[in-house]
């Protein structure tokens, strides 16, 4: 199975702050990863691939990196609305695997 | 407007079955592989099982493989998740998803989301 490791577990960052979040995969090409919102109490929300496919209706201050088997998930300028989970997803192989999650908390 | 609505869900002891239903609407559901996805509570995200659009090919997580059969009828618009022999650590919410991918091989992601079902197993 390919194990997934997000980092940081938890940012504690600021209205306006860029905050980048890391996703390894422990093997495998990885072409395909992608980026999930998630609030409390709600279904988690697609955000964008590692093909650059966003969701429709997704702000252009997300957007997403890969270097090899290393992948980033970027806010360029924090909203308040950006406070939530996010979590990333290997679609490469089976079983389908997420990372842990990054908690991204108001300062 | 593509919406998810799973039910079903509910307590249950130890050894005993649930089936959870997904029913769509908004999108042409024949065309799509879809998903199960579940969540712990406050823990994160796990992939349950898949199923190609026709039915034709399924997929499961190892801890649930032989327990769990994942379904769909396509005349209903309806997605199912049979559980069988439920165990404490299947606790969670369930949520069904879709795949973007159409009319053919599933991209293995998800792009929409039902609301999810809580299942809870306790003696």
């Amino acid at each position: 199975d390919i194990q997934m490791t997000q980092s940081p577990s938890f940012v504690s960052a600021s209205v306006g702050d860029r905050v980048t979040i890391t996703c390894r995969a422990s093997q495998g090409s990885n072409k395909w990863l992608v980026w999930y919102q998630q609030k409390p109490g709600k279904a988690p929300r697609f955000l964008i691939s590692s093909a650059s496919t966003f969701q429709s209706g997704v702000p252009s201050r997300f957007s997403g990196g890969a270097s090899g088997t290393d992948f980033t998930l970027t806010i360029s300028s924090l909203q308040p609305e950006d406070f939530a989970t996010y979590y990333c997803q290997q679609a490469d192989s089976f079983p389908l695997t997420f990372g842990g999650g990054t908690e991204v908390e108001l300062k | 407007e593509v919406q998810l609505v799973e039910s079903g869900g509910g307590l249950v002891q130890p050894g005993e079955s649930l089936r959870l239903s997904c029913t769509v609407s908004g999108f042409t559901f024949s065309s799509y592989c879809m998903h199960w996805v579940r969540q712990a509570p406050g823990k994160g995200l796990e992939w349950v099982a898949n199923i190609k659009y026709d039915g034709g090919e399924k997929y499961y997580l190892d801890s649930v493989r032989g327990r769990f059969t994942i379904s769909r009828d396509n005349a209903k618009n309806s997605l199912f998740l049979q559980m069988d022999s439920l165990r404490p650590e299947d606790t969670a919410v369930y949520y069904c998803a879709r795949d973007p991918g159409a009319n053919g091989n599933g991209w293995y992601y998800f792009d929409y989301w039902g609301q999810g079902t809580l299942v809870s197993v306790s003696s």
